[in-house]
């Protein structure tokens, strides 16, 4: 009954690899996202999508590319891993807003 | 731009004392602000929403207010627990996305 799930927990790769990072809500909600909480614990954000439209994209290298195949799916492919793509990923979900967002228990990935 | 401060970075009492976290925002025009703790290693467990046309929320011994006019909200916590220990998030959204303050990390010793 996991409200916003993510796999994998754990992710760890050699750099110039490609990677992808899937994430599920059953919550009904109809907006989602993708957060990196950096080293030092900053929780930013990067990618938004609002009934498979993407509605936000910050500065986050072309590398990244999000995909939403549906509402209730939010993936995260990752090419050419750098090291400084290690961090912890998460994705959250919310209903346009208004009532709050959930986030999954995120994703570190380590790149080596 | 929105800019969530969080103050102390880091705070450490005994256990049993009530305390206060702080959480400031720069713009008022909000649509909700959220408390969240992290476990070391963790996800982010919302602990209270309020909504902006609300000044307070409770849920047992968590008390967290807002004041949007101030651009200000604070988590009080009484009687601290040792499980209690884990950083606190304030996070402010608006239509599009949910900002982040850098968090208190706080630490309750037995």
């Amino acid at each position: 009954d996991t409200a916003v799930s993510q796999t994998p927990k754990y992710l760890v790769t050699q750099m110039g690899n490609d990677k992808s990072i899937k994430c599920e809500q059953n919550l009904g909600h109809d907006t989602m996202y993708w957060y990196k909480q950096d080293s030092k614990k900053f929780l930013k954000i990067m990618f938004s999508y609002n009934n498979k439209e993407l509605i936000i994209n910050e500065t986050v290298p072309n590398r990244f590319s999000p995909k939403s195949p549906d509402k209730a799916h939010l993936n995260l492919h990752i090419n050419s891993l750098e090291l400084g793509d290690s961090a912890v990923y998460f994705c959250a979900s919310s209903q346009s807003g208004s009532y709050g967002y959930t986030f999954g228990s995120g994703t570190r990935l380590t790149v080596v | 731009k929105q800019e969530v401060t969080q103050i102390p970075a880091a705070l450490s009492v005994p256990e049993g004392e009530n305390l206060v976290l702080n959480c400031s925002f720069t713009d008022s025009a909000i649509y909700n602000l959220q408390w969240f703790r992290q476990d070391p290693g963790k996800g982010l467990t919302s602990l209270l929403l309020i909504q902006s046309s609300q000044r307070e929320q409770t849920s047992g011994r968590l008390n967290a207010s807002l004041d949007k006019s101030s651009g200000r909200s604070t988590l009080y916590i009484a009687a601290s627990q040792p499980g209690d220990s884990a950083t606190y998030l304030c996070a402010v959204s608006d239509a599009s996305k949910i900002i982040f303050g850098s968090g208190t990390r706080l630490s309750i010793r037995p």
